[in-house]
């Protein structure tokens, strides 16, 4: 079955150290992988995404996310974390070649970030 | 443009009460969405819709219906509620192409007693 894990319920990290935040697939073919944001109270924003090219891709608040191919992974990064980044984070994966239009979600991991 | 808007933003019912969930956009995106949130099972889909007049069942369909009239509202029924259903509500849009990523209104918060 098709799936998306990220091993992590939560990350701690201070505030001006790098924050890696985990995800791992398994999804056939080449699948499309992005990155989601849920701060408290508040819907999803998209936060970056990974078609095709470039393995580390670039996105929105000063995160960035590196695709591996052979580890079938797409962890998300910063490299100097903000106490306001505290939020919820998913990943999420769509096989491309999958019609059925629906994303494979990760469970979600806390970040927390401590001044 | 207000993006994604959902109303109500809360909602308590009793069991085998019914109501509808409203979302509209206005961005014209052509895939409309709805999931529920749980606690540490992240975002299932409940059902989808690719255009106006067309709807399909997600992961977690039981107990839901949902319809597609207007290309920018998709609403979601709960017919006879229940407290499994006790739930938050999140609907999301985009554009046609599955590379393309989702846009989510700020939720409906729904407690079945």
């Amino acid at each position: 079955a098709q799936s998306v894990a990220q091993p992590e319920d939560q990350v701690n990290v201070a505030e001006g150290n790098p924050l890696t935040v985990k995800c791992t697939y398994s999804v056939s073919g080449n699948p499309y992988l992005f990155w989601y944001v849920q701060y408290p109270n508040r819907g999803l924003q998209f936060l970056l995404k990974y078609i095709t090219g470039d393995n580390l891709v670039k996105g929105s608040y000063g995160f960035e996310a590196e695709f591996n191919k052979s580890q079938t992974s797409f962890h998300l990064k910063k490299p100097s974390a903000l106490v306001s980044d505290s939020a919820l984070y998913f990943c999420a994966v769509r096989p491309n070649m999958d019609s059925n239009y629906q994303l494979i979600w990760g469970a979600g991991t806390k970040l927390i970030i401590k001044p | 443009n207000a993006g994604v808007t959902q109303t109500p933003k809360f909602r308590v019912l009793k069991t085998g009460q019914s109501m509808t969930l409203l979302c509209a956009q206005d961005m014209n995106h052509e895939y409309m969405y709805w999931y529920r949130q749980d606690p540490g099972m992240g975002l299932r889909l409940i059902h989808y819709s690719v255009g106006e007049g067309t709807t399909a069942k997600g992961e977690v369909p039981d107990g839901y219906n949902v319809s597609r009239l207007k290309k920018q509202n998709f609403l979601l029924g709960l017919e006879s509620a229940a407290p499994s259903q006790t739930s938050v509500y999140f609907c999301a849009s985009s554009y046609r192409g599955n590379y393309n990523e989702q846009f989510f209104g700020p939720g409906t918060r729904l407690t079945v007693l």
